[in-house]
């Protein structure tokens, strides 16, 4: 299995522009979860999916921040409009419920908004 | 509020034990304790949970108090691979996960 996949791995963008970052869950998961580490804040979670129903986006730092899960193998995490205070590394985990569950973590997105 | 404390850092020699410690005096009964650590440049990865009793497998041993108010992660013979950020996180097993600051272990040849 190729794991969690994100993309892009690094994004540069100016204020104001709509940001969007993709994640594919590991397949079979049915869970799926997304969070941001900076150096001041440490790593969040913002919001997480089950069977791609939002369960939980208390997280999710104010309005500009959306995130989807059309299907079981993508979910986006959108940022519009973006602003310097928003540049995160962006990672995306996903696992499997039943029983305990394991997260599994992709290797994130880096966001630098100028 | 991660509602765990580790120390910020430990230093350790290669090929020694390492044992971490956590401390969680407010857990629930139905709270699992998980540990992931973090390598640079890496995203987070699993590396053992229990409930009540200790837990091994092929990376590490998780030592848990009887009152369950505190654990220790136990690494037998550290590599300096293992040099790493180690989050002790308390809560469910489905739900997102509550980080907090971690230790910094650091692994000298």
């Amino acid at each position: 299995d190729a794991g969690v996949i994100q993309s892009p791995r690094h994004e540069v963008t100016e204020m104001g522009q709509e940001v969007t970052l993709r994640c594919k869950p590991i397949s079979g998961h049915n869970s799926l979860f997304w969070y941001r580490q900076t150096m001041m804040r440490g790593l969040e979670l913002l919001i997480y999916f089950n069977n791609n129903v939002p369960i939980d986006d208390s997280g999710m730092p104010e309005d500009r921040f959306s995130a989807k899960m059309p299907n079981a193998s993508f979910s986006t995490l959108k940022i519009q409009p973006s602003e310097p205070r928003d540049s995160a590394v962006y990672f995306c985990a996903s696992s499997f419920v039943g029983g305990y569950n394991e997260q599994f973590f992709g290797p994130g997105t880096r966001l630098t908004v100028l | 509020d991660a509602k765990t404390t580790q120390p910020n850092s430990m230093e350790s020699n290669e090929e020694e034990p390492v044992h971490l410690p956590c401390n969680h005096s407010t857990i629930s009964g139905t709270d699992y304790i998980h540990w992931y650590r973090q390598l640079p440049s890496q995203g987070p990865e699993y590396v053992i949970h229990g409930l009540t009793s200790n837990v091994n497998n092929r990376m590490a041993s998780l030592a848990i108090a009887e009152d369950r108010k505190s654990s220790t992660l136990i690494l037998h013979r550290a590599t300096l691979r293992d040099a790493a950020v180690y989050y002790c996180i308390r809560g469910g097993g489905a739900d997102g996960l509550t980080f907090g600051k971690g230790t910094h272990l650091i692994i000298q040849p």
